[in-house]
């Protein structure tokens, strides 16, 4: 089936550092990715929509210059967490459709974020 | 805008007891809806999907979900739960036509206990 890689799972950095998380597609193609934002003990929240050859598209309240997303080629998009703080720590997700008539996304497992 | 409540945050059930997991919806328009699983420190996984047709649907791992427009319902059910369903279960609308913008609710954590 259709899977969706994310990398690194786990991430530990200082404060002020930035970090990139990848989201690959692999055995299908993607022009747009959507990237979620999960909390401790919460639901997840989109973030922004990656699109393929253009600039991505971010939800109300989500800091395009903090949290920059790349959507290089159809199988990965990056998120770049910025001058991290630990305010930034969560659980960031990604997803694609491998389908689109299937009406339905598949999601990475994750990657965790610690800004110490 | 769609929103989706989920009004249990943390059900226990024993297992091969009877679970059901309560969504709500709130949209103008006939919705997609989803219902998926996470386990701790894993992504989501899809138990299963309402489009249209048979508000029965049926979906993996045993589980099933009927949608309710009178009551803008789609509630999970399982008839006999298993230890390995323990995780958190999120019930997720999106806008027909649109579903790759969904709005996930705050999720039920199942607790199985033996």
């Amino acid at each position: 089936g259709a899977v969706v890689s994310q990398h690194p799972s786990w991430v530990i950095c200082k404060s002020g550092t930035s970090v990139k998380i990848e989201c690959r597609s692999l055995d299908f193609q993607a022009t747009t990715m959507f990237w979620y934002r999960q909390f401790p003990k919460q639901s997840l929240m989109l973030m922004a929509t990656s699109n393929e050859g253009s600039k991505a598209t971010y939800e109300q309240g989500v800091e395009k210059d903090k949290f920059l997303i790349n959507h290089a080629s159809l199988t990965l998009s990056t998120l770049t967490v910025t001058s991290a703080h630990p305010e930034d720590s969560s659980f960031y997700i990604c997803s694609a459709s491998p389908d689109p008539g299937a009406n339905v996304l598949t999601f990475g497992a994750g990657s965790r974020l610690t800004v110490l | 805008a769609q929103s989706v409540t989920q009004p249990d945050i943390h059900i226990t059930v024993s297992e091969g007891a009877s679970l059901e997991l309560r969504c709500n919806y709130s949209y103008g328009a006939t919705p997609y809806l989803f219902w998926y699983v996470q386990s701790p420190g894993q992504g989501l996984q899809l138990l299963l999907k309402y489009f249209s047709g048979d508000t029965l649907v049926q979906g993996i791992k045993g589980f099933e979900a009927e949608f309710k427009r009178s009551q803008s319902s789609f509630n999970l059910r399982k008839p006999s739960v298993h230890w390995s369903d323990a995780a958190e279960y999120f019930c997720a609308v999106g806008l027909s036509g649109g579903y790759q913008k969904v709005t996930f609710g705050t999720g039920t954590k199942l607790q199985v206990i033996p």
